[in-house]
């Protein structure tokens, strides 16, 4: 157990619809991951949120957007769904420090979008 | 942002070291190395991380040769529960410009008895 937790762990929606993905993060970790895992495949890293900021982003469009709250909660919100958003959704905390960076992973949200 | 190559798959025998090599040749002076586990329905777990030489702890070693473009983890007398998906990851955690990773497709490492 890695003391991350995320909710909900299955989600249904349709095409075009919006989903808001929700993660709490290890006590004291004051960063947050957020990552999609495409069946068989490795995780894409879509953002991080350092202290409530973006703090790096890969490929993803603007519609993949997030959120960190002061208790260093976070959600991840998905716009306008397509048919190749279905993936597992993972998030991960870490307390940044020179040097050392380990990140400790949620269960994930298994989303499908028909 | 450094690209990582892995083989695919492995397969080994209970008790046998495994060595998983990773190719990172565009790795950065900042970038960190790190090697994660993920089984089925689960998240990656951390197994260990490094940036150069050799680096040891209670279930892997790390070996980082002085180049830095691969890199190889090492596990000792592997049993079936080792059997898993291995990720070799390159990212730079000291977050200078913005924090970004990469990881890899991953080696399948298959332990028999």
């Amino acid at each position: 157990e890695t003391g991350v937790t995320q909710s909900p762990t299955h989600l249904i929606k349709t095409r075009g619809q919006q989903v808001t993905l929700r993660c709490s993060s290890q006590s004291g970790h004051n960063t947050v991951s957020w990552y999609q895992q495409a069946l068989g495949q490795g995780p894409q890293f879509i953002f991080q949120y350092y202290r409530e900021e973006e703090n790096g982003r890969g490929n993803f469009p603007p519609r993949f957007s997030g959120l960190q709250f002061p208790n260093y909660s976070s959600e991840l919100n998905v716009n306008a769904l397509e048919l190749d958003d279905s993936a597992l959704y993972l998030c991960a905390s870490s307390l940044v420090s020179e040097g050392y960076n380990e990140q400790f992973f949620g269960p994930g949200t298994r989303l499908t979008v028909l | 942002l450094a690209k990582t190559t892995q083989p695919i798959s492995m397969d080994s025998y209970e008790g046998q070291e495994v060595n998983i090599t990773c190719s990172h040749n565009n790795i950065a002076t900042n970038d960190y190395i790190t090697w994660y586990q993920q089984f089925p329905s689960q998240g990656p777990r951390f197994i260990i991380q490094g940036y150069k030489t050799k680096v040891t702890n209670e279930v892997a070693s790390l070996f980082i040769p002085a180049d830095r473009k691969s890199s190889t983890l090492s596990l000792p007398r592997v049993s079936l529960s080792d059997t898993a998906v291995y990720y070799c990851l390159v990212g730079d955690f000291l977050n200078t410009g913005g924090f970004k990773t990469i990881f890899g497709a991953g080696t399948r490492l298959f332990v028999k008895a």
